[in-house]
């Protein structure tokens, strides 16, 4: 079936470096790609979404391109902010409208 | 626009007892999801309704899970009798436009099963 696979973490970083949180997925036929974030405290919410290959989403400086050539979405931010810190989620969504399929989260831990 | 509310936020209770947890969406969204989240895992979905109809509900353990939608708008996930491996943070979200994948979550019951 369906799956998603993201890096292990923790993730931890100074403020101001480079991240990248790999994504790898698995699906029949052409999903639409996800990243989900959960902020302390808060529900998950939507990061940015790509539908078709080639397709960049981006929000708040991070950005992911849907790689249908090695079935990738890896999420990558230039420079984080310890307000960054959260848990990350990868997700597909098949066409039609199925539930979300998700990654086991990675958490990223930004220091200043 | 008031967001997913879910309640309780958090539930202590021992094995082979039975609990509810409720959802109310966000309106007017036709599609209500509830996931399951074991710690150190990501959200599975357990049921999907399309306003009072179930979409999907292949992965809900019907020999003690039930969930309705009875008037299409608010919905109730209900185990009984719980089981330890039930311990986990039951989240349910909505969707307006479930094609888009884009769906909107709730806080969470955070479960604990004793």
């Amino acid at each position: 079936g369906d799956s998603v696979t993201q890096m292990e973490g923790p993730v931890t970083l100074s403020e101001e470096a480079f991240l990248t949180i790999n994504c790898t997925y698995t699906a029949t036929g052409y999903p639409s790609l996800f990243w989900y974030v959960q902020y302390p405290g808060e529900g998950l919410q939507l990061l940015l979404k790509a539908t078709k290959a080639d397709d960049k989403g981006s929000n708040k400086g991070f950005e992911a391109t849907y790689r249908k050539e090695t079935t990738s979405f890896h999420l990558e931010k230039g420079s984080v902010q310890v307000s960054d810190s959260a848990v990350y989620f990868c997700a597909l969504s098949a066409l039609g409208g199925t539930a979300l399929i998700f990654g086991k989260g990675t958490t990223l831990s930004v220091s200043s | 626009e008031a967001g997913v509310a879910q309640s309780p936020r958090y539930k202590i209770i021992e094995k082979r007892q039975s609990v509810a947890f409720w959802c109310n969406p966000i309106s007017g969204h036709a599609t209500l999801y509830w996931y399951q989240q074991i710690l150190g895992q990501g959200p599975k979905l357990l049921i999907q309704f399309q306003n009072n109809g179930v979409v999907d509900d292949s992965q809900l353990p019907k020999d003690r899970f039930s969930a309705e939608r009875l008037k299409g708008v608010d919905s109730t996930l209900k185990i009984q009798p719980a089981k330890l491996e039930d311990s986990a943070v039951y989240l349910c979200a909505s969707s307006q436009a479930p094609s888009t994948g884009e769906q909107y979550f709730g806080p969470g019951t955070r479960l604990t099963v004793t």
